[in-house]
């Protein structure tokens, strides 16, 4: 079967930094997506990995090892607002979208 | 800008009753999905349509059906509702230019059958 784990909660202080991990067993691989979902409303888009190594956007940086089917997302400087479930996606060989049940971050001051 | 918007909002439904939750996007896009979240669990789809015209079935399609008869609209509906279809619903869609194509996703809706 298909499955991507995340860790369900971590906590962080405010201006530090923190990790989130996703590993994933998918039927092939088209790409790995991360969102930010703040609590009552929608996922928001963050970044996509299909290659290899760090992509940094801003705060925020995504790192993929396809061999490992492994990724993480990294936010830097963290601030309140970053308090929100992060979720984890995989493109699979269909092109469908198979979700982790997302990390929820606390952020504390 | 309006983006996706859903409706409505949140709904409290008897068991056996029929339900249609409304999307609408104004962006254009060709590909629309209907996801459920559930606590503890990720989004599962439920149904896609990658034009208008086509749909296909998701991961949890029982109970469910839709339309697509234009490119803005993708109605999901509940024939007879039971309890275990409590959920959050969101719908969401992508250019589908290209397969991997980021989603936008709408507000959600909150649906609770008792």
């Amino acid at each position: 079967g298909q499955n991507i784990d995340q860790p369900t909660e971590m906590t962080a202080t405010e201006g530090a930094i923190v990790q989130i991990n996703c590993t994933y067993q998918t039927s092939g691989f088209n790409g790995l997506f991360w969102y930010q979902q703040h609590a009552g409303e929608a996922p928001t888009f963050l970044s996509y990995n299909v290659l290899d190594g760090l992509e940094e956007k801003g705060r925020f940086s995504s790192f993929l090892s396809r061999s490992k089917g492994y990724s993480y997302l990294l936010l830097k400087e963290l601030q309140m607002k970053d308090s929100a479930s992060y979720l984890c996606a995989v493109l699979d060989s269909n092109y469908q979208l198979i979700w982790g049940a997302g990390t929820k971050l606390i952020i504390k001051p | 800008i309006a983006g996706i918007t859903q409706a409505p909002t949140s709904q409290i439904l008897a068991a056996g009753r029929r339900m249609t939750l409304r999307c609408t996007q104004d962006m254009r896009h060709n590909a629309m999905y209907w996801y459920r979240q559930d606590l503890g669990l990720g989004l599962r789809l439920i149904h896609y349509s990658n034009t208008a015209g086509t749909t296909g079935k998701g991961e949890v399609p029982d109970g469910y059906s839709v339309s697509r008869a234009n490119t803005d609209d993708f109605p999901l509906t509940l024939a007879s509702a039971v309890p275990s279809q409590t959920s959050v619903y969101f719908c969401a869609s992508s250019d589908g230019e290209e397969s991997t194509d980021t989603q936008y996703f709408g507000p959600g809706t909150r649906l609770t059958v008792l």
